[in-house]
């Protein structure tokens, strides 16, 4: 069964220091990859897919099938980065099914 | 505005009694899930449905159950609740680029 690894429960850092949140994977296949944010007490929100390779508030993440990771990162956090951030896979033949991570709350400190 | 909705917002519930959670979506997504958020253990799938008309048990099945009549709807219910389903829940759905919208989530306290 598929499974979704973050390390790290928090990840506290000033603002305007990089900030990467790491996010490993198992499955044999090519799932697709996706991160999620959550915001204090607000529903969950899709922030990147590694099909789109697209950067969102300054956020890119690379999926890496060498090391099954998908790692988020930004260079210079801000303060409104404050929040829940979610791994998670989904894998088309199972019906796209999530699967999350437990999760990395963001401390931005001013 | 398009989107998925969520009922109630919050409850508080005394053990043993049954229990509905509502999930309407307006995007015609076929499929559709619900999780539950526990602190240091992320979301857990409790069930899912791929399309109107059929379910599947999800990581955390047990104590729940879900229908889906039509597309737009997927409610939740609990037999008979236990403290232990005390959880933060989410409905929601996706479509075929398998990107989910959540719902805003039902707080659920069982006393």
């Amino acid at each position: 069964a598929q499974r979704v690894t973050q390390p790290e429960k928090l990840l506290s850092v000033f603002k305007g220091a990089p900030v990467e949140l790491k996010c490993n994977y198992s499955y044999s296949g090519s799932p697709e990859l996706f991160w999620y944010v959550q915001y204090s007490r607000q529903r969950l929100q899709l922030l990147l897919r590694h099909i789109s390779r697209e950067s969102i508030k300054g956020f890119t993440a690379d999926l890496n099938k060498g090391e099954t990771s998908f790692h988020l990162k930004k260079p210079f956090a801000q303060e409104e980065d404050s929040a829940m951030y979610y791994c998670a896979l989904s894998i088309k033949a199972a019906g796209n099914k999530l699967t999350f991570g437990g999760g990395t709350r963001v401390l931005v400190k001013p | 505005i398009a989107g998925i909705t969520q009922a109630p917002t919050s409850q508080i519930l005394a053990a043993g009694r049954r229990m509905t959670l509502r999930c309407t979506q307006d995007m015609r997504h076929n499929a559709m899930y619900w999780y539950r958020q526990d602190l240091g253990l992320g979301l857990r799938l409790i069930h899912y449905s791929n399309t109107a008309g059929t379910t599947g048990k999800g990581e955390v099945p047990d104590g729940y159950s879900v229908s889906r009549a039509n597309t737009d709807d997927f409610p939740l219910t609990l037999a008979s609740a236990v403290p232990s389903q005390t959880s933060v829940y989410f409905c929601a759905s996706s479509g075929q680029d398998g990107g989910a919208f959540f719902g805003q989530g039902t707080r659920l306290t069982v006393v």
